[in-house]
């Protein structure tokens, strides 16, 4: 069965510092797709990055990178230079190639703080 | 201008009565998708649609019925409401329902059954 999970309820970081966020993912297909999204207070749901399970390579957008190990079937989030705006509720999610229904985590909190 | 239109933001309803939830999206893609968020449980894949018909159906209950009148919109119809449907519904859409594709997400409407 499908399922993605994160275990860090909630990160407090100091600005400009950087933070990981953990997220495991359970699949039996051979191809798929790992998402991060980000939940602004308002409730806004951003999409971040994309990594495809195919690519060894992490994938990188801005200050956002992923920590992609196949074997242990994880896709970390790294962020670097946080800033204070980077606070929301964080969310790893998974698509299986066989249909499109992303599977969500439950969302990591992270606070930056001045 | 906002790419995704969710109407309305908050909808107050009492049990058992049918409300529709409106989406419409300006991004020309092609597929279409509802998603529900409620305090009890992270985001949840309800339907996907693509070229104006369901792809995927992952809601158990008939009292959800998505509407495509437009290519660009899909509706959501629920009636008999209950206080459980109670949630944040959000939609969201990509440019390819089998190809890899990251969903973009709208506002959301926040649903409150008395």
């Amino acid at each position: 069965a499908q399922k993605v999970t994160q275990t860090q309820t909630s990160i407090s970081v100091v600005e400009k510092t950087t933070v990981t966020m953990d997220c495991v993912y359970e699949t039996r297909d051979s191809s798929y797709f790992l998402f991060w999204y980000k939940q602004t207070a308002s409730g806004e749901i951003v999409f971040l990055i994309r990594q495809d399970s195919y690519k060894k390579e992490n994938a990188t957008v801005g200050h956002y990178s992923l920590n992609f190990q196949k074997p242990k079937s994880s896709i970390g989030l790294i962020i670097t230079a946080t800033q204070i705006e980077d606070s929301a509720v964080y969310f790893c999610a998974m698509r299986e190639d066989s249909n499109n229904r992303i599977f969500f985590g439950d969302g990591t909190q992270l606070v930056v703080k001045p | 201008d906002p790419k995704i239109i969710q109407k309305p933001k908050y909808l107050v309803a009492v049990t058992g009565s049918e409300k529709i939830l409106i989406c419409e999206q300006y991004l020309g893609h092609n597929a279409m998708y509802w998603y529900r968020q409620s305090a009890k449980k992270p985001l949840e894949f309800m339907f996907s649609y693509s070229y104006q018909k369901l792809m995927d159906n992952q809601t158990a209950s008939s009292r959800f019925q998505p509407q495509s009148s437009k290519k660009n919109h899909l509706d959501l119809q629920i009636t008999a409401l209950k206080p459980d449907d109670s949630a944040t519904y959000f939609c969201a859409s990509s440019r390819h329902r089998d190809r890899v594709a990251e969903q973009f997400f709208g506002p959301g409407t926040r649903l409150t059954v008395l």
